[in-house]
């Protein structure tokens, strides 16, 4: 089945440390995105890439890192600099402007 | 620049009632619209597209949203609410010509269904 992984489902964390959210898809697809959701809100994109080895920032990149050095996979890594952590985190992937989503990550950060 | 409004972020239905989610969008150049579903502590699942071909988008669960220029409107309706509609649902928009590029979401509408 094609599809977008995400993984682990939930993930503790003590303040300080950093931590890398893992995203793979076997759809083929060239984008993929990163999104942060938090009780109540709306999705926030963090960072996307439109191809391997590149990425622009998006809206709340502050705090976060990316890497995209295969096609099928795009980490997120939070870092400690990332003043409020917790939230879920869906990572997604894209043709034609339709939205493939994972099942997302809940941080919690402590 | 573009950018989505979703007219009340919550909406209270009773089993069997209209669903009614409305959503306007902003855009300078042709849109590609979408609404998204998602539940509790999931992903989002899209429901249905709007690329242009017809004004009246079908999607799935009997979900359909029909976009007028006129009004930069795309509302989702439901004639009959089933509870299992229950969920949170987005409107999302992006640029036609560039649709590999960000995608804008709303702040999303939680749909309640009551027995």
């Amino acid at each position: 089945d094609g599809g977008i992984t995400q993984s682990p489902k939930y993930l503790f964390r003590k303040e300080g440390q950093n931590v890398t959210l893992s995203c793979e898809q076997n759809l083929n697809h060239d984008a993929m995105y990163w999104y942060r959701q938090d009780p109540g809100q709306g999705l926030r994109l963090i960072y996307y890439s439109q191809i391997v080895n590149d990425f622009q920032k998006g809206d709340i990149a502050e705090g976060y890192s990316v890497s995209r050095e295969k096609k099928e996979s795009f980490p997120l890594t939070v870092t400690s600099a990332q003043k409020n952590p917790t939230a879920f985190y869906l990572c997604a992937s894209s043709i034609e402007g339709k939205q493939y989503f994972g099942p997302g990550t809940r941080l919690t950060v402590t | 620049a573009q950018s989505v409004t979703q007219l009340g972020s919550h909406v209270s239905v009773s089993e069997g009632a209209l669903v009614l989610l409305r959503c306007n969008y902003s855009s300078s150049v042709p849109p590609y619209l979408f609404w998204y579903v998602q539940y509790p502590n999931q992903g989002l699942q899209l429901l249905l597209k709007y690329t242009s071909a017809a004004t009246l988008v079908k999607g799935i669960n009997g979900f359909e949203a029909e976009f007028k220029k006129s009004e930069t409107s795309f509302h989702l309706t439901k004639p009959s609410a089933h509870m299992s509609d229950a969920a949170e649902y987005f409107c999302a928009v992006t640029n036609q010509e560039t649709s590999y590029d960000k995608v804008i979401f709303g702040p999303g509408t939680s749909l309640s269904v009551i027995p």
